[in-house]
């Protein structure tokens, strides 16, 4: 199985500011045939179910304000909110979906400062 | 739009079968990999496995001897059950769509079903 990793386990950023979650994978999910990372990152918030924010480690969903980026490869990933805004306050988790069994790292709990 | 409407017991005593059905409107469930997802209390998502059209199935290697994932092509709805459950089984079951294939990110997800493992 992938395991995935990610920190730190929580942050806290004043409104307005940058917040960076890394995610780490055990082994590579960039699939070199077609130069794709298999790598997602949804926000959850309370009472409500996952939501994808970014696909192919880069690409935003429909939908998705543009502070919210992704970055990495093979092994190392990123997500950035430029801008922190009220409601991004959740929970995210990067998942790989490179090979069953698909997996998620443990989570991320963005809040205010 | 797509929607996913979770359903089943809440309440399954242990050693017992979990039975949880998706309701899928907006879209067929052929052509689509329909997943199972779990949210433990206090733990992080936890894949369970997905059913696609035409009998396929792919299951975590940790649940795969207790579950079996199915489509109901008729009525449009992607089950899951899990036999001989334990009080580790509790848990939100979500069901959520691949959106672009066997290996693509879960695009769509339904509110999710609390289902508690209890005597």
């Amino acid at each position: 199985d992938i395991v995935m990793t990610q920190s730190p386990d929580s942050l806290a950023v004043s409104l307005g500011e940058r917040a960076t979650i890394n995610c780490k994978s055990s082994q590579s999910v960039l699939f070199t045939p077609n130069n794709k990372n298999y790598l997602a990152w949804y926000q959850q918030k309370p009472g409500q179910p996952p939501k994808l924010v970014i696909y192919w480690a880069s690409t935003r969903e429909s939908g998705v304000p543009d502070r919210f980026s992704g970055s990495g490869s093979g092994t190392d990933f990123s997500l950035t909110i430029s801008s922190l805004q009220a409601e991004d306050v959740a929970v995210y988790y990067c998942q790989q979906y490179y090979s069953t069994p698909f997996t998620f790292g443990p989570g991320t709990k963005v809040d205010f400062k | 739009q797509v929607q996913l409407q979770e359903s089943g017991p809440g309440l399954v005593k242990p050693s017992e079968t979990l039975s949880l059905t998706c309701s899928v409107s907006g879209a067929s469930v052929i052509g689509y990999y329909w997943n199972w997802i779990r949210l433990p209390p206090g733990k992080g998502l936890e894949w369970i496995g997905y059913a696609y059209s035409r009998g396929g199935a792919k299951y975590s290697p940790s649940l795969e001897s207790r579950v079996t994932t199915s489509l109901d092509t008729s009525n449009n709805q992607v089950s899951l059950k899990l036999t001989s459950v334990t009080a580790a089984d509790t848990a939100v079951y979500y069901c959520a769509r691949a959106g672009k294939g066997q290996l693509s990110a879960f695009d769509i997800w339904g509110q999710g079903t609390t289902v508690i493992v209890s005597s």
